[in-house]
């Protein structure tokens, strides 16, 4: 399995402001994605990360708010633009296989942000 | 809509005790079964079964999938403190990989 690491691992920022989390993984994968995770809650996917392509987004979730980069194989950027209180999640990166094949998911180890 | 549901939502257990957790499904170009335990926030990859009747085993823990019932459990015997965490069933389509989740069950094991 890949070694996935984020960053930051949590983050507190005022509402207004955004956020870009990093997810980097230590070899090619296949696919890459972006979870949220509000509390009390089960994990949400937000988009797909495609890589040279604008990202995928799941019903509910829009690129202007969620900006998302995947700018090669390994590499990917979630932004959270103008965030508020709702806002506050752990955001997950995962990965599925490795570059060419496609294997079962894995996960970051995530970033807690909180919106004041 | 796809849709996965687990149950209980929570169990509260004794060190020792045996526990079977449930996961339903209903998607469209099921794929696979993934099964995966949160204790702070990162999801730990347990198993993930695509065929029906075969059970996966993993020291204490064991998974089986029924693709007749549209369901799975995990097993965790001679539980322990450290059995403690967020159980999450999520289920993959053919379609793609992108996975739907259950609510999860939190299990506490007590001393």
């Amino acid at each position: 399995s890949a070694v996935i690491s984020q960053k930051p691992s949590r983050d507190i920022c005022q509402r207004g402001t955004s956020l870009t989390i990093q997810c980097q993984v230590d070899s090619q994968v296949t696919m890459m994605f972006w979870y949220r995770q509000q509390p009390g809650q089960s994990l949400t996917l937000i988009a797909t990360a495609n890589q040279g392509s604008e990202a995928t987004y799941e019903s509910g979730f829009v690129i202007d708010k969620f900006p998302i980069s995947r700018p090669n194989l390994t590499f990917s950027t979630l932004t959270v633009s103008n965030m508020s209180p709702e806002d506050s999640s752990i955001y997950l990166c995962s990965v599925d296989g490795t570059w060419p094949s496609t294997d079962t998911q894995y996960f970051g180890p995530g970033t807690r942000l909180t919106v004041l | 809509e796809d849709k996965v549901v687990q149950s209980p939502l929570s169990l509260v257990v004794h060190e020792g005790d045996t526990v079977t957790l449930n996961c339903s499904y209903e998607v469209t170009n099921f794929r696979s079964l993934l099964w995966y335990k949160q204790e702070k926030k990162a999801p730990t990859f347990l198993f993930m079964l695509t065929s029906s009747g075969i059970e996966k085993k993993s020291g204490r823990l064991s998974s089986i999938l029924d693709k007749k019932e549209l369901s799975s459990i995990l097993n965790i015997t001679a539980t322990q403190t450290g059995d403690s965490a967020i159980y999450l069933c999520a289920v993959e389509k053919t379609s793609g990989s992108r996975l739907t989740f259950g609510e999860g069950t939190q299990l506490t094991v007590n001393p």
